[in-house]
């Protein structure tokens, strides 16, 4: 069956502009979560979806990050008045939803604000 | 504090060698649950295994091994004759049941790099 798909792959900003990044989880899988991947470390948590709500946005950094998932299927990732310190791969994960659960992982949104 | 820490940042054997991934965690629920991804040079993070802290029978996979200590709070992960293809980055993951978030903590990573 289809995986977790990421789009765009790469993207390439100036610093100050908006970006939208953009998940389709795993069919049927109610959890969505975002994580930052910077170079030479492991990924980071962002914010957590179960369904619709977002269960735990306790991993954003400020308030120029905000996600949605208006119908508990895709999710999309906005950044704001974007910094080159926002420059990282943006991965997406999916699962049914439980903490033993597998989070199974897009390939990546590399952002590069310049 | 770091909640996994993979002390090993790179490693380099040579072809058919075995090589210890080392994983230590950190957590204060009694039901947890931890995990290994493999991430090739592709960047797509690969599922390879899952243990839930009330399972501490190591576990083989092939060329693939697993050893859970609760005692030392480890999780390492060892690959058998190693093959090229097995050079990647390989992370440790730690989810703990007690988090409405569920979210994974990860360690740094280890680069491994098998040598033809």
């Amino acid at each position: 069956g289809a995986g977790v798909s990421q789009t765009p792959s790469n993207k390439v900003t100036e610093k100050g502009k908006y970006v939208e990044l953009r998940c389709d989880p795993i069919s049927g899988h109610t959890a969505l979560y975002w994580y930052r991947q910077s170079l030479g470390q492991g990924p980071e948590f962002l914010i957590y979806f179960q369904g619709t709500g977002a269960a735990d946005d306790s991993g954003l950094p400020n308030d120029r990050f905000f996600a949605v998932r208006p119908e508990g299927s895709v999710s999309t990732l906005k950044i704001q008045r974007t910094e080159r310190g926002d420059s990282a791969v943006y991965l997406c994960a999916s699962s049914p939803g439980l903490a033993k659960d597998t989070q199974y992982f897009g390939p990546g949104t590399r952002l590069t604000v310049l | 504090a770091q909640k996994v820490t993979q002390a090993q940042t790179e490693i380099s054997v040579v072809e058919k060698e075995d090589v210890t991934l080392d994983c230590v965690y950190e957590t204060r629920d009694t039901t947890y649950y931890l995990f290994w991804y493999k991430q090739p040079p592709s960047g797509e993070l690969v599922f390879l295994i899952r243990r839930n802290s009330f399972d501490e029978q190591n576990e083989i996979s092939g060329r693939y091994s697993w050893n859970f200590q609760k005692s030392t709070s480890s999780f390492n992960f060892t690959i058998t004759a190693s093959q090229v293809v097995d050079s990647a980055v390989y992370f440790c993951a730690l989810s703990e049941a007690g988090r409405t978030g569920n979210q994974f903590y990860f360690g740094t990573g280890t680069s491994l790099t098998v040598i033809p």
